[in-house]
């Protein structure tokens, strides 16, 4: 069974652009988290979809979104980025209902410049 | 609000030793928690989790962890460390009335584990 994929696994912006990441989930999976990772602020939650709906959202800017199609791929979107966006982007997708391990993907290293 | 708080940025420990990983929660409910092992350039993977009932859990690789109510603590342990246990490893908790599910996360600042042949 192929795990959670991320694409691209490396991305270089400059400041003011924006970027799109994307991730596909495990087969059969419906819910699909996004995670920053810092050296700072550590892992933070982003958002979560289920069945193409955001079910929860962390405390980030509205220049962060996300979205999640039909058959559970789910990209985000950074608009305007600034120097503090660089991170390790995570996603995590799980079966979504009841207590089921998230599996995370290799993440997405964004650099802005 | 739920927090995570791991004591200790950095544990070295010498190969064969003892791996003790402190995790202390706070949670108003009942938690559900979780500890990820992540290498480097790598996603996280999950290493064991404490849902209901025993509260000392088994997990992969050797390690495990018990669940203390009283000390709000769930502390990572394996009796007796392997180089290739060299990662750093997260402690997570994620509430319990949220429908059941697990879909948000909550983790600690994450503690790098050295081992030193």
């Amino acid at each position: 069974k192929a795990g959670v994929t991320q694409t691209p696994r490396y991305l270089i912006k400059t400041r003011g652009q924006q970027v799109t990441l994307s991730c596909s989930p495990i087969s059969g999976h419906r819910s699909v988290s996004w995670y920053q990772q810092t050296p700072g602020q550590g892992l933070q939650f982003l958002f979560e979809y289920f069945s193409e709906t955001q079910r929860n959202k962390g405390n980030f800017p509205g220049r962060f979104s996300g979205r999640q199609f039909s058959n559970s791929r789910s990209e985000m979107n950074v608009s305007t980025l600034e120097l503090g966006d660089s991170a390790l982007y995570l996603c995590a997708s799980s079966f979504g209902q009841g207590v089921n391990e998230q599996f995370f993907g290799p993440g997405t290293r964004l650099t802005v410049l | 609000a739920q927090s995570v708080t791991q004591l200790g940025s950095h544990v070295s420990v010498s190969e064969g030793a003892l791996v003790l990983l402190r995790c202390n929660y706070s949670s108003s409910v009942p938690p559900y928690l979780f500890w990820y092992v992540q290498y480097p350039n790598q996603g996280l993977q999950l290493l064991l989790k404490y849902t209901t009932g025993a509260t000392l859990v088994k997990g992969i690789n050797g390690f495990e962890a018990e669940f203390k109510k009283s000390e709000t603590s769930f502390h990572l342990t394996k009796p007796s460390a392997h180089m290739s246990d060299a990662a750093e490893y997260f402690c997570a908790v994620s509430d319990s009335t949220s429908g059941g599910s697990n879909y948000k996360l909550t983790f600690g600042k994450g503690t790098l584990l050295t081992v030193n042949p």
